[in-house]
């Protein structure tokens, strides 16, 4: 088992392009997540999957975005028109259902530039 | 909404200083509690975590006591190394729920030689 992967590690975009990242989580994990973090602040949720469903967005999330996770394994997350305040890490994380299910492990993050 | 407040930083130690950061936070219930590192360059790792009042969370020599009544879980080590200068972040799980964490800032460990 390798961890949660994320690619790219990092991204720079002009404004107004689209930019897709993805993530594997863990094989055997049901769940995953991302966050986004901005310098100096601690990440902040954007939104969740169990196996191919999409069960929570956060406010965060704008029409801009959107994520997907197809078959229930990787995940992408699209923005769309990237403006300069979508510069951040965006991080991905997996868990696992059942007892430990509240562990969350994460990927390295990937560091989008919007100039 | 839920919340976690963690300390101002940065904290800069010598080698082998005690070490206390604090948290607290704001939620309904009985929140799960965790602390995650993030070293230079590498993602968010699981440090310890707490699932009930007076869980005492372990690992590496740090430790963390979920105390229900004053709403904390202030990480404590009793001899910080240089390889544990990193970021430190608290973050809760809310209850009965496997979705989202509420991360506190995170603050910025230092230790020197």
């Amino acid at each position: 088992d390798t961890g949660v992967s994320q690619d790219p590690r990092h991204k720079i975009t002009k404004r107004g392009q689209n930019v897709t990242f993805r993530c594997d989580p863990i094989s055997e994990h049901n769940r995953l997540y991302w966050y986004r973090q901005t310098l100096g602040q601690g990440p902040e949720f954007l939104t969740y999957f169990q196996n191919e469903a999409q069960l929570e967005k956060s406010r965060l999330l704008s029409d801009r975005f959107s994520a997907e996770r197809p078959k229930g394994s990787f995940s992408t997350l699209e923005i769309q028109r990237t403006e300069q305040g979508d510069s951040a890490m965006y991080l991905c994380a997996s868990s696992p259902t059942g007892g430990a299910s509240y562990e969350q492990y994460f990927g390295p993050g990937t560091r989008l530039t919007v100039t | 909404g839920d919340s976690v407040t963690q300390m101002e930083g940065p904290v800069t130690l010598s080698e082998e200083a005690c070490l206390t950061i604090n948290c607290t936070y704001t939620a309904t219930g009985y929140p799960s509690l965790f602390w995650y590192v993030q070293y230079p360059g590498e993602g968010l790792q699981l440090l310890l975590k707490a699932t009930k009042a007076d869980d005492k969370g372990s690992n590496k020599g740090f430790e963390a006591t979920y105390r229900k009544e004053t709403t904390s879980f202030h990480l404590e080590k009793g001899s910080v190394q240089v390889s544990d200068s990193a970021v430190y972040f608290c973050a809760l799980l809310p209850t009965g729920a496997n979705s989202k964490l509420t991360f506190g800032k995170g603050i910025t460990l230092s230790v020197r030689p």
